[in-house]
Order: structure tokens, then sequence, then C-alpha cells
């Protein structure tokens, strides 16, 4: 399976500030997610990152908020705008190799927003 | 739509213990995939098993075992002999791909393992 790598690994922010998480896979992907996992809580898709168009977001996430770029097939970034302690999760990236097959994550971004 | 439910929030279990994780599903399509991870303290989730709904055989790998029935719309996962190292929060999802390749998670059932 591909080898995903996420940076920063965890980071605490200031509200109002806004952070962009990098996701890098080490081989060429058709699909590529990302997803939120609030504290004690299951993982929420936030969005499909599209290469070369826009993502497409899940009911409740809107671009505005969660800007998301896919440049290549191999790299995606999120930002998490205008911060606020409500923000703080886990952010993972996911990937599937082929459209519809098994999707492998990334380590995961630990956010605390303070 | 589709929905996952691990009914089982949290489990507690002795070393050695056999401990079956109960994974219910509901979706109004014939063709889907189920499947488990495991997420351990240090967050990343870590792929287990996938399985195809034309695919009713369980499996084995090692301590884990998957059964996987259409009729009750559930697929459990059974850990013999647990370890420590087996404690972690495991997820079951499912995909549809009519949805999207979207995948829809349980909540997830964290599983203690006490020496």
């Amino acid at each position: 399976s591909a080898v995903i790598s996420q940076k920063p690994s965890r980071d605490i922010c200031q509200r109002g500030t806004s952070l962009t998480i990098q996701c890098q896979v080490d081989s060429q992907v058709t699909m590529m997610f990302w997803y939120r996992q609030q504290p004690g809580q299951s993982l929420t898709l936030i969005a499909t990152a599209n290469q070369g168009s826009e993502a497409t977001y899940e009911s409740g996430f809107v671009i505005d908020k969660f800007p998301i770029s896919r440049p290549n097939l191999t790299f995606s970034t999120l930002t998490v705008s205008n911060m606020s302690p409500e923000d703080s999760s886990i952010y993972l990236c996911s990937v599937e190799e082929t459209a519809g097959e098994t999707q492998y994550f990334g380590p995961g971004t630990r956010l605390l927003v303070l | 739509a589709q929905k996952v439910t691990q009914a089982q929030t949290e489990i507690s279990v002795v070393e050695k213990e056999d401990v079956t994780l109960d994974c219910v599903y509901e979706t109004r399509d014939t063709t889907y995939y189920l499947f488990w991870y495991k997420q351990p303290p240090s967050g990343e989730l870590v792929f287990l098993i996938r399985r195809n709904s034309f695919d009713e055989q369980n499996e084995i790998s090692g301590r884990y075992s998957w059964n996987f029935q259409k009729s009750t719309s559930s697929f459990n996962f059974t850990i013999t002999a647990s370890q420590v190292v087996d404690s972690a929060v495991y997820f079951c999802a499912l995909m549809n791909n009519n949805a999207g390749n979207m995948l829809t998670f349980g909540g997830g059932t964290r599983l203690m393992v006490k020496p």
C-alpha cells in the first residue's frame, strides 16, 4: 500500500488563525480524502480532494472554512481557517490507489485550538 | 442512506480472553464493501480487512477472524487470545460505490486488554 505522510503531526494554535495541513503520498493515487475526528468521536468525511478541480465537500463543511488543494496525484493540503476551539480535532487524509478500493490513512494531524 | 452501528462503545477484557466486536450496517445497495480499522493510541488508522458484499466466507488471519452474515447485516470481528497490544479503538466502516466511494464509519469500540 501507499506510504502516506502528514505535516505537521500536531500543533497548538490560537483562535482566529489558520493552519494548513499537508498530505504527501509516495505514489500516484486516484482518490484523496480529508476526515475530521473530534475528541472521542468517530471519523467524519470533510471532502474529496479532486486533482485539478475544486474539492467536493460533504454536508456541513464549506470551502471558506476548509479550503483544499490538490495540485497533483501525490499531494494535497487542507487549511483550517479562522480557527475556534471547536476545531480541535485529529485531521486525517486518506487515499485510494484505485477508485473504489481500500482507503489507507495517513498518521493524522492533532490540532488543539486555544 | 448508509449507516454503521457499533453498539459496544467500550469493552474491557483480561489478557488471553477472546473478544468479539459487533458491527451492524444498513444499506439499500446490493454491492458494497465492509472494512475494519484499528486506531491505537498513536492515532493512526490501520487497515485490517476489506470484504465485498458477494463474499460471505469467514476469514481468519492469525488471532483475528471475521464473521460476515448478510442475513443479519452484520460483520463481526473476533480477537482470540487477546493481548495488551490489541488495546485500541476499532472502527467498522461501509463503502458504497454509488455514494462516491465514501466511507461511512461506525462510532468505534474501545477495547482495553488488561494484563
